[in-house]
């Protein structure tokens, strides 16, 4: 069984400030992990991946994630936030070799403050 | 490559009526997914396609939903005798086996009323 929360639905940052978005997950087996970014009525979008590699994943539009089994995270960091990123941000996991579905966490709403 | 299609983007139906949502994948692309969002949550896993066949399918699935991926291309989402309940965003995904990433298209927003 496998599962993601997503501490905070709502999260204000303000603009050139730190984006710290929580990623707590639990899975039985060694898991892959995931960060998807979704704006309005829109599908979602692959921001970056962790696949048992590098710990620390490098994504796109300056996002980052550390990949942290001890304490079973991988939150999602920018370090300057800008406008545009304001959005639906998912985390996601799955286990390698199988059907490789996606368990997503509930979702946190990122707001940028002028 | 024109990324994952999914058509229509919006769908309002009358309660009891059948939809039919169709999702054409990348082409190459061998593994197919439909999820389904609720206001609020993430998406939610329904059922998934290995070429034509498929393979798994979530509780969430009801009889009254079937999917379909007949010739291991493009698949269809069936719902029938909708109900309220079933108002959400379903969005299709596909993926390359032994490929982790999932590329989903924009998704079809139900609204039953």
């Amino acid at each position: 069984a496998q599962s993601v929360t997503q501490l905070g639905s709502h999260v204000s940052v303000s603009e050139g400030a730190l984006v710290l978005l929580r990623c707590n997950y639990s899975s039985s087996v060694p898991p892959y992990l995931f960060w998807y970014v979704q704006y309005p009525n829109q599908g979602l979008q692959l921001l970056l991946k962790y696949t048992s590699a590098a710990t620390l994943v490098k994504g796109i539009n300056g996002f980052e994630a550390e990949f942290k089994k001890s304490e079973t995270s991988f939150h999602l960091t920018k370090p300057s936030a800008h406008m545009s990123d304001a959005a639906e941000y998912f985390c996601a996991v799955t286990h390698p070799g199988g059907n490789e579905k996606l368990t997503f966490g509930t979702g946190t709403r990122l707001t940028i403050i002028p | 490559d024109t990324g994952v299609s999914q058509d229509p983007r919006h769908k309002i139906t009358k309660r009891g009526q059948n939809v039919t949502f169709r999702c054409d994948p990348i082409s190459e692309h061998n593994r197919l997914y439909w999820y389904r969002q609720t206001l609020g949550q993430g998406p939610e896993f329904l059922t998934y396609f290995q070429n034509e066949a498929q393979l798994e399918k979530s509780r969430l699935l009801s009889d009254r939903f079937s999917a379909e991926r007949p010739k291991g291309s493009f698949s269809t989402l069936e719902i029938q005798r909708t109900e309220q309940g079933d108002s959400a965003m379903y969005l299709c995904a596909s993926s390359l086996r032994g490929d982790t990433e999932a590329f989903f298209g924009q998704g079809t927003r139900l609204t039953v009323v």
